[in-house]
């Protein structure tokens, strides 16, 4: 069946830092892939999502790509802040445009320091 | 704009007791989700629901039950409480699964 790996965490920056964290997956169909991020106490918010592949999404300073070629959605920023700390899932969506059920990666913690 | 409620946010249950856990969208949304999160694991799908009065069983639906008789409101019921259900939900939905999930804040339960 379809699944997410993430890199596992924890991962530790000084802010200003460059940050990738790592998202690969396998799937039989053309999934749409997301970024969500969780941050301390709170729910999950959809941080970015790419539809089809070579796409771009972006946020709040976050990438990631849709490269099929390596089946991978990896997550970047130029320059971590104290206020990133928090945890990142990669998800996706067994048909793209049909989320009715995401496949969930199991979170990379993150936290920045000053 | 208050987009995914659930209500309570911490509960404290003893074994064998039972508790419903409310959630509610105003987004129109029809698809509707619970999730648990154990510490320092992902997400498991619990139930899942694609409109009202259509639901179905997630990855661990053992111990919970759910309804859906409107399109806004998608309570899970605990029957029995079991420590192994110390957990924190997290009801989420989605409009046809084009924009991403909507997640509320999440109920933390404790069964003692």
């Amino acid at each position: 069946g379809d699944s997410v790996t993430q890199m596992e965490g924890p991962v530790t920056l000084s802010e200003e830092a460059f940050l990738t964290i790592n998202c690969t997956y396998t799937a039989t169909g053309y999934p749409s892939l997301f970024w969500y991020v969780q941050y301390p106490g709170e729910g999950l918010q959809l941080l970015l999502k790419a539809t089809k592949a070579d796409d771009k999404g972006s946020n709040k300073g976050f990438e990631a790509t849709y490269r099929k070629e390596t089946t991978s959605f990896h997550l970047e920023k130029g320059s971590v802040q104290v206020s990133d700390s928090a945890v990142y899932f990669c998800a996706l969506s067994e048909d793209a445009g049909n989320n009715r059920k995401l496949i969930w990666g199991l979170g990379t913690s993150l936290a920045v320091n000053p | 704009n208050a987009g995914v409620t659930q209500t309570p946010k911490f509960r404290i249950l003893k074994i064998g007791q039972s508790m419903t856990l409310q959630c509610a969208q105003d987004m129109n949304h029809n698809y509707m989700y619970w999730y648990r999160q154990d510490p320092g694991m992902g997400l498991k799908l619990i139930y899942y629901s694609v409109g009202a009065g259509i639901t179905d069983k997630g990855e661990v639906p053992n111990g919970y039950n759910v309804s859906r008789s409107t399109t806004e409101d998608f309570p899970l019921r605990l029957e029995l409480a079991a420590p192994s259900q110390t957990s924190v939900y997290f009801c989420a939905s989605s409009y046809e699964g084009l924009y991403g999930y909507t997640f509320g804040s999440g109920t933390r339960l404790t069964v003692v």
